[in-house]
């Protein structure tokens, strides 16, 4: 079971924007950077935010993220149909010594 | 780039030990933190555990006592066992680089293997 709470699903028309939001507690998002992974059906998860906030080199502006407190933040603007999969949280629990994913959210365009 | 690759059997019986490669290109594997992250079907995911070139290793708990990872740097792979291995193992297992001693992302990540375990 996982620390990290995320809703199930979002949905939006393309070329809208959704966030995806990410709820944990002290020992994880509140004192860890959070990382957001998307997985496109079939394929493996690949990295799309790190450090809370910060873009790996080729991933579009489109994706951002944000953390406050205990919970981050993910947004996606201009959504396009090959946005849709899964998208999940991460981060360290430093009182479990454990990475927890978040539960998971599946975006439908 | 790096790039990395996992290998091994796809179906393994209860109670045996589940052996997993991952081939790294790009970098050596001295270089960084190796992580092994699964998949039940149609589930989330898990961590699995960490190690670094030092020999130092973390794992995640919940299978902490099953679990075992080494580094072949002759053949620039970090290899998985997992022993004793029961159907609730069954999933796609992942390689992925770390960056850190307290996991902060996973960069990149293997296409993943599916590992059943069935008699």
């Amino acid at each position: 079971q996982s620390v990290l709470t995320q809703p199930p699903s979002v949905s939006a028309a393309p070329g809208q924007k959704v966030t995806i939001s990410c709820s944990g507690s002290t020992s994880n998002i509140g004192n860890n950077f959070v990382s957001w992974y998307r997985q496109l059906p079939g394929t493996a998860p690949k990295l799309l935010i790190y450090d809370n906030s910060e873009r790996p080199s080729g991933i579009p502006d489109r994706f951002s993220g944000s953390r406050s407190g205990t919970s981050a933040t993910l947004g996606i603007t201009g959504l396009q149909t090959g946005d849709e999969g899964d998208y999940y949280c991460g981060t360290w629990d430093s009182s479990l010594s454990v990475y927890f994913f978040g539960t998971g959210t599946k975006v439908t365009v | 780039q790096v790039q990395v690759q996992e290998s091994g059997p796809g179906l393994v019986r209860p109670s045996e030990t589940l052996s997993l490669a991952c081939t790294v290109s790009g970098a050596s594997v001295t270089d960084y933190y190796w992580n092994w992250i699964r998949q039940a079907p149609g589930q989330g995911l898990e961590w699995i555990g960490y190690i670094f070139f030092s020999g130092s290793s973390k794992q995640n708990p919940s299978l902490k006592s099953r679990v075992s990872m080494s580094l072949d740097m002759s053949q620039n792979q970090v290899s998985l066992k997992l022993i004793s291995v029961t159907a609730a193992d069954t999933a796609v297992y992942y390689c992925a680089r770390g960056d850190d001693f307290n996991p902060g992302w996973f960069d990149p990540w293997g296409q993943g293997t599916l590992v059943t375990v069935s008699s």
